[in-house]
């Protein structure tokens, strides 16, 4: 059984923070990696994919894979309010077609 | 900015009855997919669909369910006999790559009562 494993959270951070957040997966053999952003009640939204080793910027996110470590994250740098919500990491392996979610990262950004 | 759509966005069922659930993909995808949320658990996957057929089916995918593409633009997922336990938020997606990004429709809230 294929696993996306996350700290469900909460995590808090006062506004204006850097947030980071933490995945692992269990299958060697995954190749592309992705951060979701889930408010209460909507759908998944896509904040970043990364498909190699090392860092990945788009303006206030960073995503981060080490595939020797099996370990993807993410980092909001100036947190906002607005950034509160529930962050997905979803893995997609080598053979299939689907993606593989972990239960999600609920952040909070305090005022 | 293209996006994917779904129909109806709420639907309230009896159990033993069949639904429907409607999805019309990004126009140039072609890769397209069927999630399922139960409340407070993880976003599960149920079908993937390429070249009108089923390219892979996950172990909640039984008998009970089916999907199609009817025409050039819409996809949908039946459920033949509903279950209590199939009341969850069902998510479309689509994309246009093989394990690249799919992106997600808003979701049909599915109440089986």
């Amino acid at each position: 059984q294929k696993e996306v494993e996350q700290n469900s959270g909460p995590l808090s951070v006062p506004e204006g923070a850097i947030a980071s957040l933490n995945c692992t997966y269990s299958d060697r053999g995954s190749q592309s990696f992705f951060w979701y952003r889930q408010y209460s009640g909507k759908s998944p939204e896509l904040i970043m994919s990364i498909y190699s080793n090392g860092d990945k910027e788009d303006g206030r996110f960073t995503a981060q894979l080490n595939k020797a470590s099996q370990y993807v994250s993410l980092l909001i740098r100036d947190s906002q309010p607005s950034d509160s919500a529930t962050y997905l990491c979803a893995v997609n392996d080598g053979t299939a077609s689907k993606l593989t979610f972990g239960t999600g990262t609920r952040l909070q950004v305090t005022l | 900015e293209p996006e994917v759509t779904q129909t109806p966005s709420h639907q309230v069922t009896q159990m033993g009855q069949e639904v429907i659930l409607r999805c019309v993909p990004i126009s140039n995808h072609l890769y397209f997919y069927w999630y399922r949320q139960i409340l407070g658990q993880k976003v599960e996957f149920l079908v993937s669909f390429y070249n009108n057929e089923i390219s892979e089916k996950s172990e909640i995918f039984d008998d009970q369910f089916s999907v199609e593409r009817p025409d050039g633009s819409n996809f949908t997922l039946k459920i033949r006999s509903t279950k209590l336990e199939d009341s969850a938020m069902y998510f479309c997606a689509s994309g246009a790559f093989l394990q690249e990004t799919q992106y997600f429709g808003p979701g049909t809230r599915l109440l089986v009562l």
